[in-house]
């Protein structure tokens, strides 16, 4: 069974700074990947599909890169509404999301 | 615009029943496969079953599999999941989501979520 660990579990930064997150998977995934982002007490939102595609609508500070085991999210310049909490997902075989990680007002 | 509502959730007690239903709008529902997936109070997200577009198959997560039941109506542009036997563990925000992809495992849109409460 694939797990996916997400590091680090929290990030304090500043609006403005650079957020690089990452999630690993104990097996390959190939690209199968998602990156998702949840405000509290909303529905997540699609950011990234296929380890590096944007969703539809979703800003250009938002790209995603890796493959295999290893995986990014990079946020370039954090907006006011980007303080969230950010899940990974795998579609290798069934769902499974990472256990998020929260991106704090530092 | 797609929309996706779902209704159906409250307090129950271990062992009991519910019926979560959920409405879509905005697109062609019977083109689209679709989930369900929950989050525990506090906790991330867990993936709880999955439909096919036409209802011809179904996949659950190992934690609900042999209590809860997928299904859909394509007629009512509806999506169900009815539990049985719930436990407290049970106890989480469910949302519908669209399905996205080749096969559809990701989610494109999901609902605003209805709370289910399994205490005694």
């Amino acid at each position: 069974e694939i797990v996916l660990t997400q590091s680090p579990a929290t990030l304090s930064l500043s609006p403005g700074e650079r957020a690089t997150l990452s999630c690993r998977a104990s097996q390959s995934v190939s690209s199968y990947l998602a990156w998702y982002q949840q405000k509290p007490g909303q529905a997540p939102r699609l950011l990234i599909y296929d380890a590096s595609n944007r969703a539809t609508g979703i800003p250009a500070r938002f790209s995603g890169s890796g493959s295999g085991t290893d995986f990014t999210l990079t946020i370039s310049s954090l907006e006011p509404e980007d303080f969230a909490v950010y899940y990974c997902q795998q579609r290798s075989n069934w769902p499974l999301f990472g256990p998020g990680t929260k991106v704090n007002i530092k | 615009q797609v929309q996706l509502v779902e209704s159906g959730g409250g307090v129950v007690q271990p062992g009991r029943s519910l019926r979560l239903s959920c409405a879509a709008s905005g697109f062609t529902f019977s083109n689209y496969a679709m989930h369900w997936v929950r989050q525990a109070p506090g906790e991330g997200l867990e993936w709880v079953a999955f439909i096919w577009y036409d209802g011809s198959n179904e996949y659950y997560a190992d934690s609900v599999k042999g209590r809860f039941t997928i299904s859909r109506d394509n007629s009512k542009n509806t999506l169900y999941l009815q539990m049985n036997s719930l436990r407290v563990e049970d106890t989480a925000v469910y949302y519908c989501a669209r399905g996205f992809g080749v096969p559809p495992y990701y989610f494109d849109y999901w609902g605003q979520g209805t709370l289910v409460t399994v205490s005694s």
